[in-house]
């Protein structure tokens, strides 16, 4: 299975300042198709699953902008601009190039 | 707008079987296919098997393969997730999200869930 390795697991963040998380593979997640199937999941507190961000960097319909993502091959990275205390919560990167695994999670908190 | 409305919460006893239901709605059913995910009190995400609703083919994650069965009924656009010789911990919450038609993973995989489906299994 390829292990998804995420750090850090717990982020205090203060409000309007910038997050980063990272995600490492232990397999490259590029795709024979020639796409990299790495999307970013939140979870806030006593909800489902949403997913923000497919195929590396692309943002889904709704997700504000403060949210981008970007890395290639087995290190990638999201990053929230300015937190907003609505984005507390667990974040998880996934990829799906080969049999589905998951990142650790990290919480992120305001400080 | 689309939609994954999943049953409700279930109590088992070890041994016992459980069956979750996703009911689709606000899009082309048989176009996709549906991952099913669990996660226990507490912890992370785990993929657990796909299924296609174009063709019915399945693939199932190594660690319940044998235990666990997906099915889909187009007629109704309901998935279905089977778990069979439940143990304690198979107490998770169990979500459906959507998924590709020909295989897991692609550009519009995962990008719509469930609410979720408590499963608790205890004597």
């Amino acid at each position: 299975d390829v292990v998804m390795t995420q750090s850090p697991l717990s982020l205090p963040v203060t409000l309007g300042q910038p997050a980063s998380i990272s995600c490492r593979s232990s397999q490259s997640l590029v795709h024979s198709d020639g796409n990299t199937y790495l999307y970013w999941l939140q979870q806030r507190p006593g909800q489902s699953p949403r997913r923000l961000i497919y195929t590396v960097s692309n943002r889904d319909s709704g997700v504000p902008d403060r949210f981008s993502g970007s890395g290639s091959g087995t290190d990638f990275t999201l990053r929230i601009s300015r937190v907003e205390a609505e984005d507390v919560g667990v974040y998880y990167c996934m990829q799906g190039t080969h049999w589905p695994t998951f990142g650790q999670g990290t919480k992120v908190e305001i400080k | 707008q689309v939609r994954l409305v999943q049953s409700g919460a279930e109590v088992k006893k070890p041994g016992a079987s459980v069956k979750v239901s996703c009911k689709s709605s606000g899009y082309t059913f048989s176009r996709y296919g549906m991952s099913w995910v669990r996660q226990a009190p507490g912890q992370g995400l785990e993929w657990l098997g796909w299924i296609s609703a174009y063709n019915g083919n399945t693939n199932y994650e190594q660690k319940v393969q044998g235990r666990v069965t997906l099915t889909t009924d187009t007629s109704t656009s309901t998935a279905y997730m089977e778990l069979r010789s439940l143990k304690s911990d198979d107490t998770a919450a169990y979500y459906c999200t959507r998924d590709g038609a020909i295989s897991f993973g692609g550009i519009g995989s995962f990008d719509v869930w469930g609410q979720g489906t408590m499963v608790t299994v205890s004597s």
